[in-house]
């Protein structure tokens, strides 16, 4: 079946412009995380969504980043007045329920370049 | 200090070589373990999940310790395809399921 989708694939824009980027999860699963990874800073935990509950935010590096998650599928992550040091891949991965032992399973990202 | 470390590398093993990752994680209340891994500009991709008890799969074998907060990952017999990113990853109670990762080991097998 298909995987967890991302779009854009590639992304380029100017400082201070906002950008959205959009996931698509696996079909079914209740549970979906963002991740980044940047070259200075490695692959880093951002926003997690479990079904209807309200998503746990603390790892969003500040108040410029949000994210929703509408119907329980699709997810789109925001960044406002986008920094240079918002450049980096945004991961979107998906799990079944986000249980212990629960696989999680990663798109293949977009690529953010800030200029 | 990094909550999960790894020895970045670059290992660069001939064919056939047996070669071996270590990673240590700073916080005892640890809930699941496993090793990622990571194709040049691809996403990551579960290779194992890590037990107590040790797991193995095929060529790859994985070991936790957590008395000593460490895991270790071995490849027997690599292969040019093994050329990768290994990423030691952890789960720590109460942190509502996220991956945290560490900085990952690279791997290049050489013909």
């Amino acid at each position: 079946g298909a995987g967890v989708s991302q779009s854009p694939s590639n992304k380029v824009t100017e400082k201070g412009k906002d950008v959205e980027l959009r996931c698509d999860p696996i079909s079914g699963h209740t549970a979906l995380y963002w991740y980044r990874q940047s070259l200075g800073q490695g692959l880093e935990f951002l926003i997690y969504f479990q079904g209807n509950s309200a998503p746990d935010k603390s790892g969003l590096p500040s108040d410029r980043f949000s994210a929703e998650r509408t119907g329980g599928s699709v997810s789109t992550l925001t960044i406002q007045r986008t920094q240079q040091e918002d450049s980096a891949v945004y991961l979107c991965a998906s799990s079944q329920d986000g249980v212990s032992g629960d696989t999680q399973y990663f798109g293949p990202g977009t690529r953010l370049t800030v200029l | 200090r990094k909550e999960v470390e790894q020895d970045p590398g670059p290992f660069n093993v001939p064919e056939g070589a047996t070669v071996a990752f270590n990673c240590t994680y700073s916080n005892s209340a640890s809930q699941s373990f496993f090793w990622y891994r990571q194709d040049c500009r691809k996403e990551p991709k579960l290779l194992m999940s890590v037990y107590s008890s040790g797991n193995e799969d095929g060529r790859f074998t994985a070991q936790l310790n957590r008395a000593s907060q460490y895991i270790s990952l071995l490849i027997r017999d690599s292969k040019l395809s093994d050329s990768a990113t290994y990423l030691c990853v952890v789960i720590f109670s109460g942190s509502a399921r996220q991956l945290t990762f560490g900085s990952g080991t690279q791997l290049t097998v050489l013909p």
